[in-house]
């Protein structure tokens, strides 16, 4: 079965530093995709970056990154130059076969 | 226009009421999916569909159903609300057509079952 653990439900950054987001997983897949969902105030689920599996080479987005450790099964998202709208709950995700599993999440309060 | 859009965007209803909530798109995908999001438990799945033909249940599907009445359209049903089933629920996309393939998700329906 997979599964996914986001250890932080809470973590805070002053604005214009970095935080990073930890997350751990577990699937029997060879094949798989890992992402990073935020979930503002709004509520609309938005994609922040996607990492295939089969790819050593980490993902990034502008100011986000992640640091994809295959064999430890890690997968963490790190936010540069943390901004006020960077405050939200992320979700980490892993998709297989057939479906997303998520995480948990972790809310992110960005502090001015 | 959004590509993914979800009606009603919020409910309030009486416990053993039945209830239908609706989700279309307009990316021509042919994988959609319900979630139900409830605080500290993030999204879990409830039904999911490949194509017109092909419905399956998720993690949570007791005391849900669903149709898909066109590849742009999938309801979720509740037959007899109960309280505990008051949550966030969001519908999902995908085009399936690689492997893992990103999801695009509606804005959600805040459902309160009294």
């Amino acid at each position: 079965a997979q599964t996914v653990t986001q250890s932080q439900p809470e973590m805070s950054v002053q604005e214009a530093e970095t935080v990073t987001l930890s997350c751990t997983y577990d699937t029997s897949e060879s094949d798989y995709y890992l992402f990073w969902y935020k979930q503002p105030p709004s509520r609309q689920m938005i994609l922040v970056i996607r990492q295939e599996a089969y790819k050593q080479q980490n993902a990034t987005e502008n100011r986000f990154s992640v640091n994809f450790q295959k064999a430890a099964k890690s997968f963490s998202l790190k936010i540069s130059d943390s901004q006020l709208g960077d405050a939200a709950m992320y979700f980490c995700t892993q998709g297989g076969s057939e479906k997303l599993v998520f995480g948990k999440g972790t809310k992110l309060t960005v502090n001015p | 226009d959004a590509d993914v859009t979800q009606t009603p965007r919020n409910r309030i209803t009486k416990t053993g009421k039945r209830i239908m909530l609706e989700c279309s798109q307009t990316k021509g995908h042919d994988r959609m999916y319900w979630y139900r999001q409830d605080p500290g438990l993030g999204l879990r799945l409830i039904y999911y569909s490949f194509d017109v033909k092909d419905i399956n249940k998720g993690e949570i599907s007791d005391g849900y159903s669903v149709s898909r009445q066109a590849q742009a359209k999938f309801s979720l049903s509740l037959e007899s609300a109960i309280p505990n089933q008051t949550a966030l629920y969001f519908c999902a996309t995908s085009s399936g057509l690689a492997y893992g393939e990103t999801q695009y998700f509606g804005p959600g329906t805040r459902l309160l079952v009294l």
